[in-house]
């Protein structure tokens, strides 16, 4: 049984280049989140998904930032005209239903804004 | 508003007891949690407990949770090399959606 997959795992772009990073939920979880854990913090959430809705983005930024976790496919966080003060690790979670208080995260994808 | 705290370093000898603690604020809590990360790795679920309980113990492990202190510890028994990691707290409650607020994590470092 295969575990939230996240790829890529590191990724280099250039300032002003776009940044995709892709989740995969572990199997049967239709709930996803993304989570940002800037350098020696904590993680900080930032989306939370069902298939096709954005149930809260409290924590995205209000701008160059947005999520999607289409019908079929993986879940996407997308960052537009990065900035190095995007550099950092994203994490994703999914769990099973809203009401299942278990998050199961992925290996999170490490962003290098240079 | 929601925060976590966490104290940011403890060091322990091998087979030694770990005790790792962590306060938050937002007295709506429903559950609380504890994660491990190791280094390059994302985070691993080690246990969780709902506010109603005092404890819940796991193996080695054991959580301990004071609702009036609102203050929450992780007891690591006979620690171990393997368990040298950061350690984060952290809570959900029922009327912040499913997302997590997390302590700022500490350091565990096991010495021979």
């Amino acid at each position: 049984n295969a575990g939230v997959m996240q790829n890529p795992r590191h990724l280099v772009r250039r300032r002003g280049q776009e940044a995709r990073l892709r989740c995969s939920p572990m199997k049967g979880h239709s709930h996803v989140y993304w989570y940002r854990q800037l350098p020696e913090e904590g993680l900080k959430f930032m989306v939370y998904l069902q298939k096709e809705n954005i149930i809260d983005e409290s924590g995205m930024p209000k701008e160059r930032f947005s999520a999607e976790f289409p019908k079929e496919g993986p879940s996407i966080l997308r960052i537009q005209q990065v900035v190095r003060g995007d550099s950092a690790a994203y994490f994703c979670a999914s769990s099973l239903k809203r009401e299942v208080y278990e998050q199961y995260f992925g290996p999170g994808t490490r962003l290098t804004v240079t | 508003g929601e925060d976590v705290e966490q104290s940011l370093f403890l060091s322990v000898r091998e087979g030694d007891s770990s005790v790792i603690n962590c306060t938050y604020t937002d007295s709506s809590s429903t559950y609380l949690y504890w994660y491990k990360q190791e280094p390059g790795a994302g985070l691993q679920l080690l246990t969780y407990i709902f506010s109603n309980m005092d404890m819940k113990q796991d193996q080695r492990l054991t959580v301990l949770l004071n609702k009036k202190d609102k203050h929450l510890s992780l007891r690591i028994a006979d620690t171990q090399t393997g368990d040298s990691a950061i350690y984060f707290c952290a809570e959900s409650t029922t009327g912040g959606g499913n997302k997590l607020t997390f302590g700022t994590g500490t350091q565990l470092k096991v010495e021979l």
